[in-house]
């Protein structure tokens, strides 16, 4: 089945600093990943739509230069978190689907424990 | 826009019973999915169930049916033969059905599962 990878899996940074999370469809194509996070417990709510090729589109009240989505190819986004602070220790995680199954649920990546100290 | 609301916080079922999470939603939509997905502990979403709208015929994977009530906008998980392993937050997805995107997830706030010995 259709396998996606994140990684890293947990990350500690310190205030200030920058981290890039990385999200990969092993066995597929994906034109379009889906960035999510995920406060304790709490539902997930997407961040932004990542497309290959283009912009990113953001979800009203994300900080577009806070976190940066970079799609360069058809099997990889990353997120990068700029200038980390504590209120962005969350849960990421990444979804994504074959372009050539339009109509499969979205395979969702291990995602990615960040906490900011 | 659409929203998901699941109104159980919390639910809890003896092993080998039987128990039903709620989900309602809201669209204007006419063509769309439904989802169940599972998120036990290690934070990995597990497709659990899913609907196509324009079936009338309820989804059913093993232990797992639902419930689709499309005038009423519900759209109800029913597990059976309950399980230790199926101890985990449920959440209730919805999502835009147009054939050629990607469309994102929209979840509900989840219902956290207890099966107890």
């Amino acid at each position: 089945g259709a396998v996606v990878s994140q990684h890293p899996s947990r990350v500690i940074c310190k205030s200030g600093t920058s981290v890039k999370i990385e999200c990969r469809s092993l066995d597929f194509q994906a034109t379009t990943m889906f960035w999510y996070r995920q406060f304790p417990k709490q539902s997930l709510m997407l961040m932004a739509t990542s497309n290959e090729g283009s912009k990113a589109t953001y979800e009203q009240g994300v900080e577009k230069d806070k976190f940066l989505i970079n799609h360069a190819s058809l099997t990889l986004s990353t997120l990068t978190v700029t200038s980390a602070h504590p209120e962005d220790s969350s849960f990421y995680i990444c979804s994504a689907r074959g372009d050539t199954d339009h109509n499969s649920p979205l395979h969702f990546g291990n995602g990615t424990r960040l906490t900011v100290t | 826009a659409q929203t998901v609301t699941q109104s159980q916080p919390e639910m809890s079922v003896q092993e080998a019973e039987t128990v039903t999470l709620s989900c309602t939603y809201d669209t204007s939509e006419n063509n769309y999915y439904l989802f169940w997905y599972k998120q036990p502990p290690s934070r990995q979403m597990i497709l659990v169930i899913r609907q196509e709208a324009y079936k009338q015929q309820n989804a059913t994977e093993n232990r797992f049916s639902v419930n689709f009530q499309k005038a009423a906008k519900s759209f109800s998980l029913k597990i059976s033969d309950s399980q230790l392993g199926d101890t985990a937050m449920y959440f209730c997805a919805f999502m835009k059905g147009r054939a050629g995107t990607a469309s994102k997830l929209t979840f509900g706030t989840g219902t956290r599962l207890q099966v107890t010995l």
